[in-house]
Parts: structure tokens; C-alpha cells; sequence
């Protein structure tokens, strides 16, 4: 068990240069979730995935973001033309949810910088 | 709708201080309620978890919390604080239904000096 590796670590692009951020899970986890995490804030959550299957998406998550989970394995973050409002923490968990243990397990993070 | 507060954005104690952190939820069926410890540029470390069994609940590092449903609170507390305990700490409530999506609250920074 290697945890939820996360990459880049960090990531700093110009505005309006599309980027993209990998997130692998630990192997027999099967919900996947992405947060979002600004200065001097709590993780927001963006979306979450049961296997391939992506299941909900917050408001927060605009036209220009998309999240893919081919295959219920690794899980890619898209944001086309990036802001400077995107500026943020990018986390990654995940969970295999049994005997009503909801615990997650989180990632590093890729820290996105716009500028 | 359920939600997070976490009362006091900066806590700041004496090494071997006790150390308390408020967290107050609001849920409309009963919660599943945890504490995650954030380190700079570091993901999250879940620290402790409350699904309904034992009221008080310890976690790693020495901490344990006390889930108060009468005052809707889940405090987080360690009898002797450390200067490695000195990070972002996170109070969270789990959303029911089948994926468990969790709402934070904006966090406490505690710092301990000696």
C-alpha cells in the first residue's frame, strides 16, 4: 500500500494554459474524490468518483474543469483556460467504504499556481 | 444541509499545555464526524473518526475528542501539547448517503511555543 500518490506536486502555469493534474488511489479503493483547498481555507469538494463512474459534481466545478476515472483506476483533473481564481490545492482521497468505515485517505496535493 | 464550524481560526499554546480545539456541526440525522491535521504543503492525516460507536473517541499523536450531541460539538483535545503538533487542524462532518463526502470546516491553525 503506497498511499494516493498525487502529480505534479506543484504546477505553475500562465493564464489561459490548460492544465492537468493525476491522481493515483490506493489499488483497491474504489471511490475516488477531488478538493479543492485555498489559502486559509478548508478542502471544498469537487467531485467524486465509484469506480469509473462519476457520480456527483459540486457547483464549483465550471465548464472549464473536467475529471475523468477511466478504467475506476487513476483519475485526471482538467482546467482549460486557467485563471488566476484557480490558484489552489488540489487534493485527491480515496476510500473502500466497508463495516461503515468512512475513513479517506488523502494525497499530497498539487499546489496550482496561475500567474 | 449539514456544516462546520470551528471556533477560533489561531490557537496558540504552551508547550505542555493542554490543548483544545472547538468544532461545532450541524446535521439533521446523526453525523459521522472527524478530525484531520494538515502540515505546511502537505495533503491531509485523518487523526480521529466518530461513526456512532463510543462517544469518546482517541486518535493518533495523543489526541481524542468527545462527541457532545446535546451541544452538537466535537472537540478536539490532547492533554500535553508538543512542538510537533504545531500544524492546520481540520474538523469535518460526512454527508449520508452512499459516498461520504465530506464538508470542512476553514480550520484552526495551532501553534505551540516553548
Amino acid at each position: 500500500d503506497t498511499g494516493v500518490s498525487q502529480d505534479p506536486r506543484h504546477k505553475i502555469t500562465k493564464r489561459g494554459q490548460n492544465v492537468t493534474f493525476r491522481c493515483d488511489p490506493i489499488s483497491e479503493h474504489n471511490r475516488l474524490y477531488w478538493y479543492r483547498q485555498t489559502l486559509g481555507q478548508g478542502p471544498e469538494f469537487l467531485t467524486y468518483f465509484q469506480n469509473e463512474a462519476q457520480l456527483e459534481k459540486s457547483r464549483l466545478l465550471s465548464d472549464r474543469f473536467s475529471a475523468e476515472r477511466p478504467k475506476g483506476s487513476f483519475s485526471t483533473l482538467e482546467i482549460q483556460r486557467t485563471e488566476q481564481g484557480d490558484s489552489a490545492m488540489y487534493l485527491c482521497a480515496s476510500s473502500y467504504p466497508t463495516n461503515r468505515d468512512y475513513g479517506y485517505t488523502f494525497g499530497s496535493g498539487t499546489r496550482l499556481t496561475v500567474v | 444541509a449539514q456544516s462546520v464550524t470551528q471556533l477560533g481560526s489561531h490557537v496558540s499554546v504552551s508547550e505542555g499545555a493542554l490543548v483544545l480545539l472547538r468544532c461545532n456541526y450541524s446535521s439533521s440525522v446523526p453525523p459521522y464526524l472527524f478530525w484531520y491535521v494538515q502540515y505546511p504543503n502537505q495533503g491531509l492525516q485523518l487523526l480521529l473518526k466518530y461513526t456512532s460507536a463510543a462517544t469518546l473517541v482517541k486518535g493518533i499523536n495523543g489526541f481524542e475528542a468527545e462527541f457532545k450531541k446535546s451541544e452538537t460539538s466535537f472537540h478536539l483535545t490532547k492533554p500535553s501539547a508538543h512542538m510537533s503538533d504545531a500544524a492546520e487542524y481540520f474538523c469535518a462532518v460526512s454527508t449520508t448517503g452512499g459516498y461520504n463526502k465530506l464538508i470542512f470546516g476553514a480550520g484552526t491553525r495551532l501553534a505551540v511555543h516553548p
